[in-house]
């Protein structure tokens, strides 16, 4: 069974930084991409970024473009989130998802964590 | 950037069916897989359809997906209408390395 479990959310200060951690199981992690997806309070989905299976192809928003990196630990079968300058408009409830095939490609999702809630606020 | 068109709402009668349209905006529909996910109120997103047309293992067939080359938009339908179905529905894509979330339509049943 595909798991995918986000920690590292919280509580922090506009300007500050702050980095999630995503732990997989169930599938062999080292064979697909993987993406953070993002939902604000009362609003629709938003991709963050992606990287593929050997971090040769990396995406991201242009909304965090600069201030997120996106890595990943096929070791640990763990995906990560590093977010710098954090701004209000950060706040929502990230998701952790494997991209739906192998390859270099992003593609979209079939599993999703149950997310981690970052809130940016003074 | 392109963007993925939704209709804010649709409603139907429980046995009935609905279909939500995902229009996109520039560059070819067919160019990029679609996908569609369902996210019931208070749950994280769930897959029910991944490449256009392809059903997860658990996802019930009533469940289709479809792409419509000569309107540049994609399509899921529901058939047999269940209250389990009431939920939000997002329609994905992609281009190069960037992907893109539908707007989001809303499902009621009445």
């Amino acid at each position: 069974e595909v798991q995918l479990v986000e920690s590292g959310g919280g509580l922090v200060q506009p300007g500050r930084s702050l980095r999630l951690s995503c732990a997989a199981s169930g599938f062999n992690f080292d064979d697909y991409a993987m993406h953070w997806v993002r939902q604000a309070p009362g609003k629709g989905l938003e991709w963050v970024s992606g990287i593929s299976w050997n971090s040769g192809n990396i995406g991201y928003a242009d909304s965090v473009k600069g201030r997120f990196t996106i890595s990943r630990d096929n070791a640990r079968n763990s995906l990560y989130l590093q977010m710098n300058s954090l701004r209000v408009e950060d706040t929502a409830l990230y998701y952790c998802a494997k991209d739906i095939a192998g390859g270099l490609q992003l593609r979209g999702f079939d599993f999703w964590g149950q997310g981690t809630l970052v809130t940016v606020s003074s | 950037n392109f963007m993925l068109t939704q209709p804010h709402s649709v409603s139907e009668s429980p046995g009935k069916t609905v279909t939500i349209s995902c229009t996109r905006s520039s560059g070819s529909i067919a160019s990029n897989y679609v996908q569609w996910y369902q996210q019931r109120p208070g749950s994280a997103p769930t897959t029910v359809i991944y490449a256009d047309n392809q059903g997860p293992s658990g996802v019930p067939d009533r469940f289709f997906g479809s792409i419509d080359s000569s309107s540049n938009s994609a399509s899921l339908t529901i058939s047999g209408l269940e209250t389990e179905d009431e939920a939000d529905y997002y329609c994905q894509s992609c281009d190069g390395s960037t992907l893109v979330f539908g707007t989001g339509t809303k499902v009621t049943v009445l």
